[in-house]
């Protein structure tokens, strides 16, 4: 059975700290993918990777790094937490070759006081 | 204008009725078509995949791609309460730029009434 596995399903973090979400997928697939997810705003990509240790920006990568030491393993990171960084956050991975399908980690939402 | 739109609802229908969800996009490009149904506060999971254009049955869903127009709907027959979720609709192209990530729509939330 395809698995997207985060680490947490609920953080709460003080503004400044540095915060790690870890994004594990057991499927061998190359992409994986950050997203975060806010009401009226849909899912936007934070950045992604298509190999280990290559990364590209999404669409809004500010505030945000990422790893991925492993295939398996993706790590977002907040460098300084922000309030504006309370969000849902989703990871997703999918095979690199055309036309494959995406398949998300259950979310961990972030609340940052 | 916004690569993919979709009408964010919320559409409340009764239980047994069909539902048509809606998508529409610009980007010519897009050769792969998704339905995902997110339920509250857990991640998207994957409902319906098909490629170019045509329809696809699963059940009680049936996808349809409109190449020409740049429409593609997901349709669900003797809806339930159970099917009471967001649903995103999602596209890629074949290669070339873009062609490793999903671009989504916004989701419509239904609520089906028992």
């Amino acid at each position: 059975d395809v698995k997207v596995t985060q680490s947490s399903r609920y953080l709460v973090k003080r503004t400044g700290e540095k915060v790690f979400l870890e994004c594990v997928q057991d499927m061998d697939h190359e992409n994986m993918f950050w997203y975060r997810q806010d009401p009226g705003l849909g899912l936007r990509l934070i950045y992604f990777s298509y190999d280990v240790k290559m990364k590209e920006k999404g669409d809004i990568p500010e505030g945000y790094s990422v790893s991925r030491e492993k295939k398996e393993r993706f790590s977002l990171i907040l460098e300084s937490a922000s309030t504006n960084q309370t969000s849902m956050y989703l990871c997703a991975s999918s095979f690199r070759g055309p036309g494959t399908e995406a398949f998300f980690g259950q979310g961990t939402r972030l609340t940052v006081v | 204008q916004k690569e993919v739109e979709q009408d964010p609802g919320p559409l409340s229908v009764p239980e047994g009725a069909i539902v048509s969800l809606n998508c529409t996009y610009s980007n010519s490009a897009f050769q792969y078509f998704m339905w995902y149904r997110q339920y509250s506060r857990k991640g998207p999971e994957l409902l319906m995949y098909t490629y170019s254009s045509g329809n696809k049955e699963d059940g009680r869903f049936t996808a349809q791609v409109d190449k020409s127009s740049k429409y593609i709907s997901l349709f669900i027959r003797d809806s339930q309460p159970s099917d009471s979720a967001t649903y995103l609709c999602a596209m890629r192209p074949y290669s070339g730029a873009g062609s490793y990530q999903l671009t989504f729509g916004k989701g419509t939330k239904l609520s089906v009434i028992p």
